[in-house]
């Protein structure tokens, strides 16, 4: 049973275009959402987050919308550059709990082309 | 301030063998986690620690797995008589402790990753 669902396998854009990747989630107790970018040969590292109690955060390039009747986020990205291509994870967490227990998407592999 | 360490980065087991996995949270970070990525998917959660005791370990396989992070060293995931199904990245991340908001619940604290290690069992 998967929780948070990135449907999109994989996505190309061109230089200098928008990005967009989306996320759907299926549990109601999740209200703190993040997207992490992991290069190959590496380790996620943290990009943005965003808690229920908001709609919109940004951060230079990027910025992360939820919808939470819809149980939707999607990160948006402008301008793309190569540097951003990259595997990009959704995960969500619930602040019920006291840890920081995150469920993770199964990834979106973004190619920015030059 | 040094990131989360984890070794070795590559590994590899003959089947049976044992494989031993370190992870060294960053400094002032008492929680740990560890993921599982298995080739084309996603990160899987497999356990979550605190110095000494096992919080939450719903995503490890009920045999051969176990994890512990001692009160002096790093976390160690281990398993024992590999199987080649066990082919991964294993991902350790650590976070500071949790702060309690009120009836808001809990600031949620970033978790931070490490390189990972790469198990191939032969």
């Amino acid at each position: 049973d998967q929780q948070v669902k990135q449907n999109s396998p994989s996505l190309s854009v061109q230089e200098g275009r928008i990005s967009i990747l989306n996320c759907d989630y299926t549990n109601s107790m999740f209200d703190y959402f993040l997207w992490y970018k992991k290069y190959p040969a590496e380790g996620p590292t943290f990009l943005i987050s965003i808690s229920s109690i908001k709609d919109k955060n940004e951060d230079g390039r990027f910025t992360v919308f939820l919808n939470k009747s819809a149980k939707h986020l999607s990160l948006h990205i402008v301008p793309s550059q190569p540097g951003d291509s990259a595997v990009y994870f959704c995960a969500a967490s619930a602040s019920e709990t006291s840890y920081d227990k995150v469920i993770f998407g199964p990834g979106t592999s973004l190619s920015v082309i030059p | 301030n040094a990131g989360v360490m984890q070794n070795p980065r590559h590994l590899v087991r003959r089947r049976g063998q044992e494989a031993r996995l370190r992870c060294s949270p960053m400094k002032g970070h008492s929680h740990v986690y560890w993921y599982r990525q298995l080739p084309e998917e996603g990160l899987k959660f497999m356990v979550y620690l605190q110095k000494e005791n096992i919080i939450d370990e719903s995503g490890m396989p009920k045999e051969r797995f176990s994890a512990e992070f001692p009160k002096e060293g790093p976390s160690i995931l281990r398993i024992q008589q590999v199987v080649r199904g066990d082919s991964a990245a294993y991902f350790c991340a650590s976070s500071p402790p949790s702060v309690e908001q009120g009836s808001s619940g809990w600031i949620k604290n970033i978790q931070y990753f490490g390189a990972g290690t790469r198990l191939s069992v032969l």
